[in-house]
Formats: C-alpha cells, sequence, structure tokens
C-alpha cells in the first residue's frame, strides 16, 4: 500500500465548476500538507501549503486537512481552462525535507 | 527573485554513459533535494543535501548520487545508466530554518532520456 494515495483521474469538468481533489494518508506523522500544480513539461508549482488539521483558504483555492481521518481536499471555485493541469497533493513530517507524493490527478476544465 | 534553476534542461544520454545534472537554489535556500518523475511511479525523493551533507537518501540504487558546494548549488549524477533512468528529474530548495515546515519549491526540471 502505498503511503499517500491519490486518484489519478482524468476529472474533466466545465468551465466554472467547483472541482474537489483528494488525497488519503496512512502515516501519521505527516504534520505539513501540500498542493502543486503541474502543467504539461512543466516543474511543480506550489498552490497551497497547510500546517495539522483545519482549512486554508487562497482566492479560488481551499486546502482542508482531516488529521483525524487521514484526508486531504483542495477545493478550487470558479474553475478556469487555465486550471487545467496535473495536480499534486505531497506531504512531510516534522523535522524532514522529504515530501511524499500522491500519483496526482489530472484535471480538465472545458470552456 | 530567481526561482530554483536546473540544468540542462534537455538530454539524451545512451546505456552505460552518465550524466551530471545541475541545481541552483533560491537565493538564501540552503536545502536542496533531488526527484525523479517517471509515468509509472509518479515523483519519488532521491535524497537532500543541507550544508554540503547528504540528509536523507531516498530508495535508489548507488547509481544514482549527489554533492553540495558551499554555495548551496548541488548537482546529481547518475552512473552506468539505464533505459529505466529516462525521467524527469527535479530539484527542489527550501531554505530549512529553524521552523522545519517551511515550503519547498521546484525547477522546471532536467528531462533526461536513454537510448
Amino acid at each position: 500500500q502505498k503511503e499517500v494515495e491519490q486518484d489519478p483521474g482524468p476529472l474533466s469538468v466545465p468551465e466554472g465548476a467547483i472541482v474537489s481533489l483528494n488525497c488519503t494518508y496512512s502515516n501519521s506523522a505527516f504534520q505539513y500538507f501540500m498542493w502543486y500544480r503541474q502543467y504539461s513539461r512543466k516543474g511543480p508549482e506550489l498552490l497551497m501549503y497547510t500546517y495539522s488539521s483545519g482549512n486554508k483558504e487562497d482566492g479560488r483555492f481551499t486546502a482542508q486537512v482531516d488529521k483525524s481521518s487521514k484526508y486531504i481536499s483542495l477545493f478550487i471555485r470558479d474553475s478556469q481552462p487555465s486550471d487545467s493541469a496535473t495536480y499534486l497533493c505531497a506531504m512531510k513530517t516534522e523535522g524532514a525535507q522529504k515530501l511524499v507524493f500522491g500519483q496526482g490527478t489530472r484535471l480538465t476544465i472545458n470552456p | 527573485k530567481a526561482g530554483v534553476t536546473q540544468t540542462p534542461r534537455y538530454l539524451i544520454k545512451t546505456r552505460g554513459q552518465q550524466v551530471t545534472l545541475s541545481c541552483s537554489p533560491i537565493s538564501g535556500h540552503r536545502s536542496v533535494s533531488w526527484y525523479q518523475q517517471t509515468p509509472g511511479q509518479g515523483l519519488q525523493f532521491l535524497f537532500e543535501y543541507f550544508s554540503e551533507t547528504q540528509r536523507n537518501k531516498g530508495n535508489f540504487p548507488g547509481r544514482f548520487s549527489g554533492r553540495q558546494f558551499s554555495n548551496s548549488r548541488s548537482e546529481m549524477n547518475v552512473s552506468t545508466l539505464e533505459l529505466g533512468d529516462s525521467a524527469l528529474y527535479l530539484c527542489a530548495s527550501s531554505f530549512r530554518g529553524l521552523d522545519s515546515g517551511n515550503t519547498i519549491y521546484f525547477g522546471e526540471g532536467s528531462w533526461l532520456t536513454v537510448v
């Protein structure tokens, strides 16, 4: 079993829809949770960074962490065609720089 | 502020050769990590360097090695290349100060094709 599980999709939604992306994990020592966006043939771009449980909002993006369920989510409101990319969840433990990634979800927003 | 810079961006090598990839972290960042990304395995951690010392290592064979210089720039080397080493190699940098949860930024990567 992988430490971090993420549905690879692909996920296709119409422009303006609310998108929900999710990851589950098995290592209860993970304390820091991140979402990266990766466009084709580009490096991952940090979108959201959350410590421990709770919600964090940044513009159209909201990240949620539920440590009791070992479940994290990223919500995208008013989705745009420019949001079409692969979204990767990543997490790490206290004191470490090693990120453990999910497989990534390929998202397409249709105009 | 310049981001993480990786060179070269694209390269093609022959089986059995070796390759060296270079990474310049964000100014002021002292930790550099390397990752391999493939369609089948996704993003996997190779190793991390901080203050010129390897701090953590992933589950890769000894053909994969790296080093860090006093200016925090880092190189990784893959010897005796195999077809399966074809991948996007990503460098990530972070400050790694007292707050160990600090954010980690990636470069654009080096695309390696082994033929």
